[in-house]
């Protein structure tokens, strides 16, 4: 099963504007990460944030958590037309199911 | 640096047939983890492997197993192939303490 949930499933948004996309999670994690796809291919780590930290920023990335909610946020501000890709969050659980378990990903079209 | 490689790229199987993938990780990397993905879907967890033994399991039948040999890289096997099986199957290297995957670009396996 899948921990993560995005939302929403697709974003469709004009170059230059800034792109939002949330997830949401259902148990316990040591941390959260954002990850992008490509055509189907490899993913590609973007920025991961703690359990115990409430936002991080990695150029134009900007991601929160809020715990008590069990959400988190990726902000991309400023897209381009190469940000068009497959965005995925995973969250990697405590003890014994320290796994990284993936979202079923959100579709980010970023139009010229 | 090469990063984590992945062979075959593409596979075309039928069902009850057997294959093997093949995973190098990425160098200096001692742990490998393998993902199938399926169309439209986020990467689901298959296991993990670190010193040459399965550390962790996802809700996978015994049809999947694996291996990792003393140099670090791995195999997955998947017997008595079903069409379900048909997916994009990702490793990812990680150093063991380390939350970050680095991904390969997968195989892409269809079984007919």
């Amino acid at each position: 099963s899948q921990q993560g949930e995005e939302d929403p499933q697709a974003l469709s948004i004009q170059e230059g504007e800034n792109a939002t996309m949330n997830c949401s999670y259902k148990t316990s994690i040591n941390n959260l990460q954002w990850y992008r796809q490509n055509s189907g291919r490899g993913l590609v780590h973007l920025i991961l944030i703690r359990s115990n930290e409430r936002e991080k920023h990695s150029g134009r990335l900007r991601v929160t958590l809020d715990t008590s909610k069990k959400s988190s946020s990726l902000l991309i501000t400023a897209s381009r037309a190469a940000d068009t890709a497959s965005y995925f969050c995973a969250t990697e659980g405590t003890g014994a199911n320290s796994k990284l378990t993936f979202g079923k990903g959100i579709t980010l079209s970023v139009r010229p | 640096d090469a990063g984590v490689t992945q062979s075959p790229t593409h596979l075309i199987k039928t069902r009850g047939q057997q294959v093997t993938l093949r995973c190098s990780p990425k160098s200096g990397h001692d742990t490998v983890s393998w993902y199938q993905q399926a169309l439209g879907q986020g990467p689901q967890f298959i296991f993990q492997y670190y010193e040459e033994e399965e550390r962790q399991r996802g809700n996978f039948p015994d049809r999947f197993s694996g291996h990792q040999f003393p140099n670090y890289s791995s195999e997955l096997n998947v017997n008595a192939l079903l069409l379900g099986d048909s997916a994009l199957y990702l490793c990812a290297s990680s150093l063991q303490g380390s939350e970050k995957l680095f991904f390969g670009s997968g195989t892409q396996l269809s079984v007919l």
